[in-house]
């Protein structure tokens, strides 16, 4: 099962683009990425998933590299709200394996 | 929108006792997921099961078993609880089997152990 590596922190101002990096460089040809955050002890909340072309939501973007073995989320305009840990998870069967994870902070 | 619902939130036992921790997924989900997530720590998946089989497990202890009924909803049970078992418990339903489907997540229980 391929694995992510993410930067343990990050910081974002207010009204800028969060970009936030993921490394999965094992990723098997069928595996998708996605992307989860967690907001202080709440329930992960899904935010996006994608196999190989970029997707975008209501929420974010996903740009996932040619060769696959990196992803970038882009929350356009970061908002206070968004503070929280960010989970990059490759799916490869049937649950999700939740790494460290990035702690995304919106700075006022 | 409907979504994952657990009960209860909130639950205190005594080391030794016994906890039953319920997840209701979404309609027409038919996967549900069990993870464990202890003070300052990541999600551990414990268990999952689709269309009431269980599908996978992971570090669940031997201590707690679990189940997926024919309404789809799903039962963990803890038995000889630990102090270290005190953690938050969140389940997650997904509606399809494979590879290119999102979960989501409940709130969580809140287990406490004395």
């Amino acid at each position: 099962d391929a694995k992510t590596t993410q930067p343990p922190s990050m910081d974002c101002a207010e009204g800028r683009a969060a970009n936030l990096p993921c490394n999965h460089s094992t990723i098997s040809g069928n595996e998708y990425v996605y992307w989860y955050r967690q907001i202080h002890s709440q329930g992960p909340q899904y935010i996006i998933h994608g196999l190989k072309n970029n997707e975008t939501n209501e929420m974010a973007s996903l740009i996932i590299t040619e060769d696959r073995k990196s992803s970038t989320l882009i929350l356009p305009h970061a908002t206070l709200r968004d503070t929280a840990v960010y989970y990059c998870i490759v799916n490869y069967g049937q649950n999700f394996v939740f790494g460290p994870g990035t702690r995304l902070s919106v700075l006022p | 929108a409907a979504g994952v619902i657990q009960s209860p939130r909130h639950l205190i036992k005594e080391k030794r006792e016994t906890a039953t921790l319920k997840c209701y997924p979404i309609p027409r989900h038919d996967t549900v997921y069990w993870y464990q997530q202890g003070p300052g720590q990541d999600p551990q998946f414990l268990i999952s099961f689709y269309e009431k089989m269980q599908s996978d497990k992971g570090s669940i202890p031997d201590r707690f078993s679990a189940q997926q009924f024919s309404d789809y909803h799903s039962e963990l049970n803890m038995s000889s609880l630990e102090l270290g078992d005190s953690a938050l418990y969140f389940c997650a339903s997904s509606g399809g089997h494979g590879r290119s489907t999102e979960a989501f997540f409940g709130q969580g229980t809140r287990l406490t152990v004395v």
